[in-house]
């Protein structure tokens, strides 16, 4: 089954203690992307990456890394998390080729820093 | 000026009904036009996609794009509870960034 693959699904962490949430996707897509969805506020893009080895800042990087070693994986790292970026995550992946496709969805992971 | 802007509702409309939901974008050179459903705590879902004036029909849902007036709109035949959910507006430049809208809440009412 095609699929974007999140984990954890939920998380509890408390300040300062470096985490990782990660994605996959089998669907050979060469652009992931990672959101991060707040009441009020929609969906906000944190980093993309066009392909392997190519990432880039979205609208709201701060206190974010990512990496893209591989097509499949776009992992997203909080090296030192804070409540403020306690939120709603979502990966996506899309297939350049083909835009009528859109973005497939991650089922996302609901993170509490405390 | 937000870059999409949709009303963030809830639209409340009565089961059978025609719901219909609106998106308006500031980019002239956007592309691509998606609506996406959102379930509460789910993940946005893809149902219509859209790039050329006019209309395109799948199904109960129809979206509608006016680039001249930057809205794209998405209307749902016959609504269903089943339809009540969160309905995102995402519009793609030429840069491949998708915006997203905030989202309509659609509640439908048997």
């Amino acid at each position: 089954e095609a699929q974007v693959t999140q984990n954890p699904r939920y998380l509890i962490t408390v300040t300062g203690k470096k985490l990782t949430v990660t994605c996959s996707q089998n669907m050979n897509h060469e652009y992931m992307s990672w959101y991060r969805q707040d009441p009020g506020l929609g969906l906000r893009q944190i980093y993309y990456s066009m392909n392997v080895e190519v990432t880039d800042k979205g609208d709201v990087p701060e206190g974010y890394k990512v990496s893209r070693k591989e097509k499949r994986n776009f992992p997203l790292i909080l090296e030192s998390p804070s409540p403020n970026q306690t939120s709603l995550y979502f990966c996506a992946s899309s297939l350049f080729t083909d835009r009528r496709l859109g973005y497939t969805f991650g089922s996302g992971t609901r993170l509490t820093v405390v | 000026q937000k870059e999409v802007e949709q009303n963030s509702g809830p639209l409340s409309v009565p089961e059978g009904a025609i719901a219909s939901l609106n998106c308006t974008y500031s980019d002239r050179g956007s592309q691509s036009f998606f609506w996406y459903r959102q379930y509460s705590g789910k993940s946005p879902e893809l149902i219509m996609f859209i790039y050329s004036n006019g209309d395109k029909e799948d199904g109960r849902f129809t979206a509608q794009l006016n680039k001249a007036s930057q809205y794209v709109s998405l209307l749902i035949r016959d609504s269903q509870p089943s339809d009540s959910a969160t309905y995102l507006c995402a519009v793609v430049g030429g840069t491949y960034k998708y915006i997203f809208g905030t989202g309509t809440r659609l509640k439908v009412l048997a």
